[in-house]
């Protein structure tokens, strides 16, 4: 079964420290891997995409890496500010299955002053 | 450009009853998909719809059924509500040529 674990389940950090996210998936082959940002009672909205050929990708103070070849993914994010609280949901479109979109759960990111 | 809305935003409904929800797509995208959110399974695909057709469907019951017009916006209707179907319900679209989505601020439906 196609999953898409993310670790930690949840992060607390303090403003202006960094940190990493985890994706691990099993979805292959796949087309593409995206990170998303979600703020509380909001959307998700779109950080980076990769393809498979791509390593990195980066979104200002968004890094995101991916090795193919182990099948794991990174969210770094630089220079936290409190404005980076919320979850941050690891997302990849499965190639072999119509591009469907397989879900992590995210990771809930609380930058604390 | 504006980005995509939904109405309501809060909604709150008893067991039994029917709930339509509504998203405009970004003005030029004919795709528009939608999601149930709940905090122990994440994002979960409901149906998506493109040109007035469903193109693809998620493993939700029948209860859950949703249309496009041509103008491409969609709605989505729940009926016979149950207390699990209590969830954010977030509708995307998407431009031709790509798979990113653009999200709405979703509707927050509370059955009672």
């Amino acid at each position: 079964k196609n999953q898409v674990e993310q670790s930690p389940q949840s992060l607390i950090i303090l403003e202006g420290k960094n940190c990493t996210l985890q994706c691990n998936y099993t979805v292959s082959p796949f087309s593409n891997l995206r990170w998303y940002k979600q703020d509380t009672g909001r959307g998700p909205v779109s950080l980076t995409i990769m393809t498979f050929s791509e390593n990195t990708k980066s979104n200002g103070r968004y890094t995101a890496t991916l090795d193919a070849d182990t099948k794991q993914s990174s969210l770094h994010i630089t220079a936290s500010q409190l404005s980076d609280s919320a979850s941050y949901i690891c997302v990849v479109s499965d190639a072999g299955n119509n591009r469907k979109l397989i879900w992590g759960l995210g990771t809930s990111l609380a930058v604390n002053p | 450009k504006a980005g995509v809305t939904q109405t309501p935003r809060y909604l709150i409904k008893t067991r039994g009853q029917q709930v339509t929800l509504s998203c405009s797509p970004i003005s030029g995208h004919r795709s528009v998909s939608w999601y149930q959110q709940t905090p122990g399974q994440g994002l979960q695909f409901l149906f998506e719809y493109f040109s007035e057709t469903q193109r693809n469907k998620g493993n939700f019951p029948g209860r859950f059924s949703g249309r496009q017009f041509s103008n491409s916006r969609s709605e989505m209707n729940v009926s016979t509500l149950e207390l699990g179907d209590s969830a954010l319900y977030l509708c995307a679209s998407t431009p031709g040529g790509t798979d990113t989505q653009y999200f709405g601020p979703g509707t927050r439906l509370t059955v009672l």
